[in-house]
């Protein structure tokens, strides 16, 4: 079946632009994770939803960083004011429940750079 | 709060000899814990994990690993190394239960690579 599908696969962005990245998860999983990797700071986690509701959103770095996520399916993270420190590869993943911790299924990710 | 230190960010081997990539980690309340595996421009791979079970746990491409909680640590081990293992390689803890059950600490990695 159908993994963790990310688009795009890589965004080019002028310094002070807002970008979107989209994740579409595995079908009927209910929790879907948002981690930033990049060479200074490693793999760190951004936001978990649980369905639609963002229980915890901790791993945002500031208020220029938000997510959602509709239907149970498709999230979207959005970064406004792009910095250059935004530059990294930004992974999503799903599993198909909390309870099921680690189980998490990886897209390919989507690697921005900032100029 | 939860922590994972991988020792060394480049392990090199030659091929067929023993893989062995090191974990230690740090947590207040009992951890699972994990081996995800990172190929060039590709999203990353479960390995293997720990949830209580047995401590010594079985993953794909013949890696395993053993939990040790005397000594925090949980090192991940091949008896022989093949060109193909050759990649990044993550240890990642979770807790359980609480707000942060499911979110992934992960260590800094250690890139394997495998010499004819």
């Amino acid at each position: 079946g159908a993994g963790v599908s990310q688009s795009p696969s890589n965004k080019v962005t002028e310094k002070g632009k807002d970008v979107e990245l989209r994740c579409d998860p595995i079908s009927g999983h209910t929790a879907l994770y948002w981690y930033r990797q990049s060479l200074g700071q490693g793999l760190e986690f951004l936001i978990y939803f649980q369905g639609n509701s963002a229980p915890d959103k901790s791993g945002l770095p500031s208020d220029r960083f938000s997510a959602e996520r509709t239907g149970e399916s498709v999230s979207t993270l959005t970064i406004q004011r792009t910095q250059q420190e935004d530059s990294a590869v930004y992974l999503c993943a799903s599993s198909l429940a909390r309870g099921l911790a680690g189980e998490q299924y990886f897209g390919p990710g989507t690697r921005l750079t900032v100029t | 709060a939860q922590s994972v230190t991988q020792l060394g960010s480049h392990v090199s081997v030659s091929e067929g000899a023993l893989v062995l990539l090191r974990c230690n980690y740090s947590s207040s309340v009992p951890p699972y814990l994990f081996w995800y595996v990172q190929y060039p421009n590709q999203g990353l791979q479960l390995l293997l994990k720990y949830t209580s079970a047995a401590t010594l746990v079985k993953g794909i491409n013949g890696f395993e690993a053993e939990f040790k909680k005397s000594e925090t640590s949980f090192h991940l081990t091949k008896p022989s190394a093949h060109m193909s293992d050759a990649a990044e390689y993550f240890c990642a803890v979770t807790i359980r239960g609480g707000t942060s059950y499911g979110k992934l600490t992960f260590g800094q990695g250690t890139i394997l690579t495998v010499h004819p």
